[in-house]
């Protein structure tokens, strides 16, 4: 199985902020990569696909970026309805597998 | 607008079964696969497996083989999972989503509501 490992765990930030979640993949899944964002009592939600596509209807202050073993979420300028927790997703074989999860919290 | 509406909260005692349902509207059912995604409290998704509603094919995640069962009506829209002989450890939010497949890549688009399985004596 490609395990999925996300940094930091948890980070605290600032409204505005430019904040960057990384996530390494423990074999290379080219630009196999899916990022979700939860918020508590709710299903995840997609933010972006194939590494560095937007999903419909998703800010453009959301964007993606890497290949192989190492990606990256960035936030451009964080607002408050961005405060949740993000996982990445590897969809370059089965059994597809989740990263373990970054928190952003206000600071 | 695509929906994914799930059967509600269940309770049940170890070595029970349980039958979680999802109704998918908004969208042609048979063209998209569905899979069943399991949330553990305080832990990150684990995939379970999907179903093509086109073919009843399959692929499970190998550590629930031989207990996990997923179907669909096509007639009714509707996907089921059934999960048997529940442990403990088997409590979660079990959700259902639409697998956008594409080039090659799958992506989750659409997600049900979630629904709690909580395993207890």
């Amino acid at each position: 199985d490609i395990q999925m490992t996300q940094s930091p765990l948890s980070l605290s930030a600032s409204v505005e902020d430019r904040v960057t979640i990384a996530c390494r993949a423990s074999q290379s899944i080219g630009s196999y990569l899916n990022w979700y964002q939860q918020k508590p009592g709710k299903a995840p939600e997609l933010l972006i696909y194939a590494a560095s596509s937007l999903q419909s209807g998703v800010p453009s202050r959301f964007s993606g970026s890497g290949s192989g073993t190492y990606f990256t979420l960035t936030i451009s300028s964080l607002q408050p309805e961005d405060f949740a927790t993000y996982y990445c997703q590897q969809s370059y074989s089965t059994p597809l597998t989740f990263g373990g999860g970054t928190k952003v919290e206000i600071k | 607008q695509v929906q994914l509406v799930q059967s509600g909260v269940e309770v049940q005692r170890p070595g029970a079964s349980v039958k979680v349902s999802c109704k998918a509207s908004g969208y042609t059912f048979a063209s998209y696969t569905i899979t069943w995604v399991r949330q553990a409290p305080g832990q990150g998704p684990e995939w379970m497996g999907w179903i093509s509603p086109d073919n009843g094919n399959t692929d499970l995640a190998q550590n629930l083989q031989g207990r996990v069962t997923m179907t669909t009506d096509t007639s009714a829209s509707t996907a089921y999972m059934e999960l048997r002989s529940l442990r403990s450890d088997d409590t979660a939010v079990y959700y259902c989503a639409r697998s956008m497949l594409d080039g090659g890549t799958s992506r989750f688009d659409y997600w049900g509501q979630g629904t709690l399985v909580t395993v207890s004596s």
